[in-house]
């Protein structure tokens, strides 16, 4: 089975400052995907980035970055010169071959970004 | 080219009324997923279809049915609601079910059941 662990749940950092945020992730599948999700206040779902297990960098989309450390099992989301509009729930997924029908989602982290 | 779209957007029952909350996409999708998201909590999976006419169980199935009669399509069914289903429910789609494809997620209904 797998399981995704976001140990913080709140979290509040100064604008312009880099946040990261952890992921923990426990699964004996070689292969799978971690994915990390934005929630803002209006509710909807929007993907940030994804990192394979194969992959030998970590991935980078924009402000976005993926701290992988995979024989920790981690999979940090790093956030670069933090906006107010990063305000929002921070969810970490994961999705493994043998159960890659089911994307499993931790708790979540909420981020403030302070003006 | 809409995405994955969800109706409606909001809903109250009273306990034992049933409905369907509806979802489509239009990417040509194989997989599609509906999760719920309690308070305070992440997405948890209610059931999935990896093609037209093929549905399976999820994490949390009971009181809920779906079908998938088409591949743009999948409606959930609320059989006789509760207090317990009380939630925001997302339906979301992705190109195949291998574990690197993203799914997209449609705006969420939210349901209140009193």
């Amino acid at each position: 089975a797998q399981k995704i662990t976001q140990t913080q749940p709140g979290m509040f950092v100064q604008e312009k400052e880099a946040v990261t945020l952890d992921c923990t992730y426990d699964t004996s599948d070689p292969s799978y995907g971690l994915f990390w999700y934005k929630q803002p206040s209006s509710g909807e779902m929007i993907f940030l980035i994804y990192q394979g297990s194969y992959d030998q960098q970590n991935a980078t989309e924009g402000r976005y970055s993926l701290n992988f450390q995979k024989a920790r099992k981690s999979a940090n989301l790093v956030i670069s010169a933090s906006q107010l509009g990063d305000s929002a729930m921070y969810f970490c997924a994961m999705r493994a071959i043998q159960g890659a029908q089911k994307l499993v989602f931790g708790q979540g982290t909420r981020l403030t970004i302070n003006p | 080219n809409a995405g994955v779209t969800q109706t409606p957007k909001f809903q109250v029952l009273k306990t034992g009324q049933s409905m369907t909350l509806q979802c489509a996409q239009d990417m040509n999708h194989e997989y599609m997923s509906w999760y719920r998201q309690d308070p305070g909590m992440g997405l948890r999976l209610i059931h999935y279809s990896v093609g037209a006419g093929i549905t399976d169980q999820g994490e949390v199935p009971n009181g809920y049915n779906v079908s998938r009669s088409t591949t743009e399509d999948f409606p959930l069914r609320l059989l006789s609601a509760a207090p317990s289903q009380t939630s925001v429910y997302f339906c979301a789609s992705s190109f195949g079910q291998n574990y690197y494809n993203e799914q997209f997620f449609g705006p969420g209904t939210r349901l209140t059941v009193l």
